[in-house]
């Protein structure tokens, strides 16, 4: 089955920098990577997710890129806010990453 | 519209028994999915189930069971509660193929 590893596991930043979320996935026949937010004592939800026929897609401060050859997925946030702090999760269909604790200081 | 509506929230149950937990998806998704969540990591992939068959399952043991009805709702049940089933249980219902999971709230089990 597939298995995805995300990294980092935590990461703390300033308010206003940008954070990297690195994925791997090991299964060729993939084809959709969803990132998922999760705050403390809520549900998941998505905030951005791409196709295999796309390499990069953007929205707004979030943007997710996509090398299908090595396997590996990356969500990018810019210019960072407090309420950017939570879980974030990658998957690849329907497996998840183990998830990243992003701390924004303000 | 209403989203993904799960119950009970919490639920408290002793080793060895069993137990069910319901899920009704966002209106017009006919596709429902089953997730285990333990404290710190993340959610672990149980089942999948659209128009009523399984159409994938994860790597949990017979004990973990599931079905969904003509009204495209679902139960997951869980046989022989152990410990280490304690946990959030959060139900997500899509659109088919390649398409974002929308969560519910969660059932919160805890097996004593």
């Amino acid at each position: 089955g597939e298995n995805v590893e995300q990294h980092p596991s935590t990461l703390s930043v300033q308010e206003g920098d940008s954070a990297v979320i690195k994925c791997t996935y090991s299964d060729s026949a993939s084809n959709y990577f969803p990132w998922y937010k999760q705050e403390l004592g809520k549900r998941p939800q998505l905030i951005i997710d791409i196709r295999s026929n796309v390499g990069e897609k953007k929205d707004q401060r979030i943007a997710v890129t996509l090398n299908k050859t090595a396997k590996h997925f990356s969500l990018h946030i810019t210019e960072t806010q407090p309420e950017d702090s939570a879980v974030y999760f990658c998957a690849a269909m329907l497996t998840f990453g183990g998830g990243t604790r992003l701390m924004v200081k303000p | 519209d209403a989203g993904v509506t799960q119950s009970p929230t919490h639920l408290i149950k002793t080793r060895g028994q069993h137990v069910t937990l319901r899920c009704s998806p966002i209106s017009g998704h006919k596709s429902v999915s089953w997730y285990q969540q333990v404290l710190g990591q993340g959610p672990q992939f149980i089942f999948q189930y659209y128009e009523k068959e399984e159409r994938g399952r994860g790597n949990f043991p017979d004990r973990f069971s599931a079905r969904q009805f003509p009204n495209y709702s679902s139960e997951l049940n869980v046989n022989a509660l152990l410990l280490g089933d304690s946990a959030l249980y959060l139900c997500a219902s899509s659109f088919p193929g390649e398409s974002p999971l929308h969560f519910g709230n969660g059932t919160r089990l805890t097996v004593t």
